[in-house]
């Protein structure tokens, strides 16, 4: 299987700061990464895929970037509704494999 | 609205069975492949299972591969997920999540079931 390593594991920051996550694969995935963001007791939700596109109706704060191992996702101004856990995702190789998760808090 | 419900889970002894549904509402079911994931208790994301949008092929991370059994029925835009000889590491809340079109993200995700598997 395809490991999916996140960083870090768990971030604070403050309402208006630009928020960098990293997610390595362990071999080359292409562009077949996804960004899912999940709030505490509920679903996960999709906010980008293949890398870099913007799911409809995500706002346009959140982007993505990156192909083969090294990706990155970013939230370009954070918001206190931005609180939740970040997984990325890729689709390359079965089974689909997600990282472990990227905590994020308000300072 | 398009939407993803699930239920059937609740508490199992370790051994049993539980049969998970998950009902579509507001696309073309018949359309699209099927998925579950699950997530341990305070832990992450993890990939159970999956069944094409005419259910004619199925895949099963290892982790259930000859316990769990996946199918659907399009007449009734309903996705299941057969549970057997489930130990306590299958306890989790379940997820049935819808394929994209172009077959390479989760678009959409139900609320969760939870299963506990305890004596």
């Amino acid at each position: 299987d395809i490991q999916m390593t996140q960083s870090p594991s768990s971030l604070s920051a403050s309402v208006g700061d630009r928020v960098t996550i990293t997610c390595q694969a362990s071999q080359d995935i292409s562009n077949y990464l996804n960004w899912y963001q999940q709030k505490p007791g509920k679903a996960p939700k999709l906010l980008i895929y293949d890398a870099s596109n913007l799911e409809t109706g995500v706002p346009s704060r959140f982007s993505g970037s990156g192909s083969g191992t090294d990706f990155t996702f970013t939230i370009s101004s954070l918001q206190p509704e931005d609180i939740a856990t970040y997984y990325c995702q890729q689709y390359d190789n079965l089974p689909p494999t997600f990282g472990q998760g990227t905590k994020l808090e308000i300072k | 609205e398009v939407q993803l419900v699930e239920s059937g889970g609740g508490l199992v002894q370790p051994g049993g069975s539980l049969r998970l549904s998950c009902a579509a509402s507001g696309f073309t079911f018949s359309s699209y492949a099927m998925h579950w994931v699950r997530q341990a208790p305070g832990k992450g994301l993890e990939y159970v299972s999956a069944i094409s949008s005419n259910g004619g092929s199925t895949y099963y991370a290892n982790s259930v591969k000859g316990r769990f059994t996946i199918s659907r029925d399009n007449s009734k835009n309903t996705l299941y997920l057969q549970m057997g000889s489930l130990r306590a590491e299958d306890m989790a809340v379940y997820y049935c999540a819808r394929g994209s079109l172009s077959g390479d993200a989760f678009d959409i995700w139900g609320q969760g079931t939870m299963v506990t598997v305890s004596s």
